[in-house]
């Protein structure tokens, strides 16, 4: 059972354009939401988050948005760089603690010089 | 400043064979999270240690896999009697304290498992 979506596996974009990937869930207990970067054989590392108290954070080049009726979320990376190249996943976190997190299925992006 | 460590890398063991996953957290991290990530799926939470102590296991498959996290060195995953379905990258990840939002998590490279 997938609490939570990516539902595009890849996806590509020019150096210098905007990324946007999405997310998807449907646990309305969710309060917290991450997207993590990961590397071929590297753990995934943290980027950025997100409390459901909102619907926007912002960090350099990287703006997460969380809409909340609509339980969507999407990652917007501008301008988009080779070095973001990666699979980026999507988590979020119940109320009740978050030791578990629950990952989305991940999309690869890829950043074409 | 180590990260979280994990060893083996990769380890292949034929059905039927133990396989022992090891994690050593962060300096002063007392806080242990271990995932599992399945060929073309996201990360999967399995099980939560403090140190001694198994705070939530309820990502565990019953049967075969075990975790500890003892007083002294790393903590151990461990998977009895391997099924080519045990096939995964195991992630290790620790934190200070109990993490109340994945940022404060640290993720290990992953060790890989293939059985033959």
């Amino acid at each position: 059972d997938q609490q939570v979506k990516q539902n595009s596996p890849s996806l590509s974009v020019q150096e210098g354009r905007i990324s946007i990937l999405n997310c998807d869930y449907t646990n309305s207990m969710f309060d917290y939401f991450l997207w993590y970067k990961k590397y071929p054989a590297e753990g995934p590392t943290f980027l950025i988050s997100i409390s459901s108290i909102k619907d926007k954070n912002e960090d350099g080049r990287f703006t997460v948005f969380l809409n909340k009726s609509a339980k969507h979320l999407s990652l917007h990376i501008v301008p988009s760089q080779p070095g973001d190249s990666a699979v980026y996943f999507c988590a979020a976190t119940l109320k009740t603690g978050a030791n578990n997190l629950f990952f989305g299925t991940g999309t690869r992006l890829t950043v074409i010089p | 400043n180590a990260g979280v460590m994990q060893n083996p890398r990769h380890l292949v063991r034929r059905r039927g064979q133990e396989a022992r996953l090891r994690c050593s957290p962060m300096k002063g991290h007392s806080h242990v999270y271990w995932y599992r990530q399945l060929p073309e799926e996201g990360l999967k939470f399995m099980v939560y240690l403090q140190k001694e102590n198994i705070i939530d296991e309820s990502g565990m498959p019953k049967e075969r896999f075990s975790a500890e996290f003892p007083k002294e060195g790393p903590s151990i995953l461990r998977i009895q009697q391997v099924v080519r379905g045990d096939s995964a990258a195991y992630f290790c990840a620790s934190s200070l304290r109990q993490s109340r939002s994945g940022n404060t998590i640290y993720f290990g490279e992953g060790s890989w498992l293939t059985v033959v």
